[in-house]
C-alpha cells in the first residue's frame, strides 16, 4: 500500500533559522506531490506543488520544496522562517496508478512551533 | 465566494446516535471528498465522489456513509457514532478527480462521541 512518511514530528525553531521538512513515499510509479499548511484554528491550504518539470518547485510564503525521484522524497524548505510560519505541515501524494480517483494520501504531519 | 463550508463547526455527540455533516461548495467542482484528520494519523480518506450520482469508499469508509444527489453538497453520515469516531472531519473539493487537480478544504467540523 502507499505510504507517505513525514519524519520530524514537532519541530521548534527560532525566527530566522532555516528549515527543512522530510517527507517520504513508498510508491515506485508517477506521483504527483504537495505541501498542505494548517495555520491554528484553520483549514488546509496549498503551499506548493509538483507534478513535473523542474524538481525544485517554489511555493507561497517563501516555502520551496525538492522531488529526488531516486529517494522517493519531497522535502519543503524555507531559508528563514517567521514567528507566523507557526503551523502543521502535510506533505501529500497522488499516484497515477490504474483506479486512481484522486486519492492524495497524507503523512502524519509535521507540527512547527516558531519562537519569536 | 465562500469556497467550502461545513457545518456544524463542532459537535458533542453520545455514542450511538445518528449524524450528518454537511458539505457545501460554490466552486462547481466534480469531485468532492471527506478526510478524518487524527493526531499522529494525518488526513485519511473516508469517502469521496468524482462526480454527482457517484460515490467511492476511502481508506477508512467503515462506519460512515456519503450521498451526492447534485454537485455542491456531499453530506457525510455517522448511522451510529462511536468513540473511536471522535476527529475532525474535513471535507474537500476539487475540479475533478484527475490527480492534476488540487484539493480545496472547508474549515472542518470537530467532532466529539462520548
Amino acid at each position: 500500500a502507499q505510504s507517505v512518511s513525514q519524519h520530524n514530528h514537532h519541530v521548534i525553531l527560532s525566527e530566522a533559522a532555516s528549515l527543512e521538512l522530510g517527507c517520504n513515499y513508498s510508491y515506485g510509479g508517477t506521483v504527483n506531490l504537495f505541501w498542505y499548511v494548517q495555520y491554528p484554528g484553520q483549514h488546509l491550504q496549498l503551499l506548493l506543488k509538483y507534478f513535473s518539470g523542474d524538481p525544485l518547485v517554489k511555493g507561497i510564503k517563501g516555502f520551496e520544496a525538492e522531488f529526488i525521484k531516486s529517494k522517493f522524497s519531497f522535502n519543503l524548505r524555507k531559508p528563514s522562517v517567521q514567528w507566523s510560519d507557526t503551523a502543521e505541515y502535510f506533505c501529500a501524494v497522488i499516484s497515477h496508478g490504474s483506479g486512481n480517483t484522486g486519492k492524495l494520501i497524507f503523512g502524519q504531519g509535521t507540527t512547527l512551533q516558531v519562537k519569536p | 465566494i465562500a469556497g467550502i463550508t461545513q457545518a456544524p463547526t463542532s459537535q458533542i455527540l453520545a455514542a450511538g446516535r445518528r449524524m450528518t455533516l454537511r458539505c457545501t461548495q460554490d466552486m462547481r467542482h466534480n469531485a468532492m471528498y471527506w478526510y478524518r484528520q487524527d493526531l499522529g494519523l494525518g488526513l485519511r480518506l473516508i469517502h469521496y465522489s468524482n462526480t454527482a450520482g457517484t460515490t467511492g469508499k476511502g481508506e477508512v469508509p467503515d462506519g460512515y456513509s456519503v450521498s451526492r444527489a447534485n454537485t455542491d453538497d456531499f453530506p457525510l453520515t455517522l448511522a451510529s457514532a462511536v468513540p473511536s469516531q471522535t476527529s475532525v472531519y474535513f471535507c474537500a473539493s476539487s475540479a475533478s478527480g484527475s490527480s492534476y487537480n488540487e484539493q480545496f478544504f472547508g474549515p472542518g467540523t470537530r467532532l466529539t462521541v462520548l
